[in-house]
């Protein structure tokens, strides 16, 4: 059974025009983290929540907003998507922080 | 900053031969390290971490600090082996530093 399930798998926008992916859990884990994977890179942590509580990482542009309205459910916005946007976007969740991460298969994102 | 270094984008070996990833981490403090792998079509998954000092479907990995590595070792490739694998470090910020990954071909 899927723990951590992203939809959509993939995903088409363009340029410019707002996006929203999502990601729900059945594990009633504490932490939901999003990450970004660009072609050939290793993954790269956007923002997490443990609970409510929000934690952005320095350097994520902007134009990413995420949103938890409840455990269960996670959302990834891009305002304005760029082209170099265009990834593969993970979520991942675990039950406290120093627990193992559980990821959902990835939505990738394509911008034309 | 916390880094996390795999020098190889591929490994290719034979069935039965010995394998072995590489590894290497920068970081000042006391590091926990992990080895997540993603097989084909399947999503990233936990394959160990060192605090466990445990071996996965044949796979260990010892954390040596003097050399700041956390190689991946097995001694005998296997076909179901061939994955992405990709070396993590958790600095306790609450977040995992991953490395870029190495592909593993394990040919018949």
């Amino acid at each position: 059974d899927a723990m951590v399930i992203q939809n959509p798998r993939y995903q088409v926008t363009q340029f410019g025009k707002p996006v929203t992916l999502s990601c729900s859990q059945t594990l009633n884990h504490n932490v939901m983290y999003w990450y970004q994977q660009k072609s050939s890179q290793a993954p790269k942590l956007l923002f997490h929540y443990y609970d409510k509580d929000f934690n952005n990482e320095a350097d994520t542009p902007d134009n990413f907003q995420s949103r938890r309205p409840n455990t269960s459910f996670c959302f990834l916005d891009i305002r304005s998507p760029g082209l170099g946007d265009a990834a593969m976007y993970l979520c991942a969740t675990s039950r406290d922080y120093t627990d193992t991460q559980y990821f959902g298969p990835g939505t990738r994102l394509t911008v034309l | 900053a916390q880094r996390v270094t795999q020098p190889e984008k591929l490994l290719s070996v034979f069935k039965g031969a010995p394998v072995e990833l590489k590894c290497n981490y920068s970081y000042s403090g006391s590091p926990e390290l992990f080895w997540y792998v993603q097989y084909s079509r399947q999503r990233l998954q936990l394959l160990l971490r060192h605090i466990s000092r445990e071996s996965i479907k044949g796979f260990t990995a010892d954390l040596n600090k003097g050399e700041t590595s956390f190689h991946l070792k097995k001694p005998f490739a296997q076909e179901e082996d061939s994955a992405m694998y990709y070396c993590a470090l958790d600095t306790g910020r609450r977040a995992l530093t991953f490395g870029s990954g190495t592909r593993l071909q394990v040919q018949p």
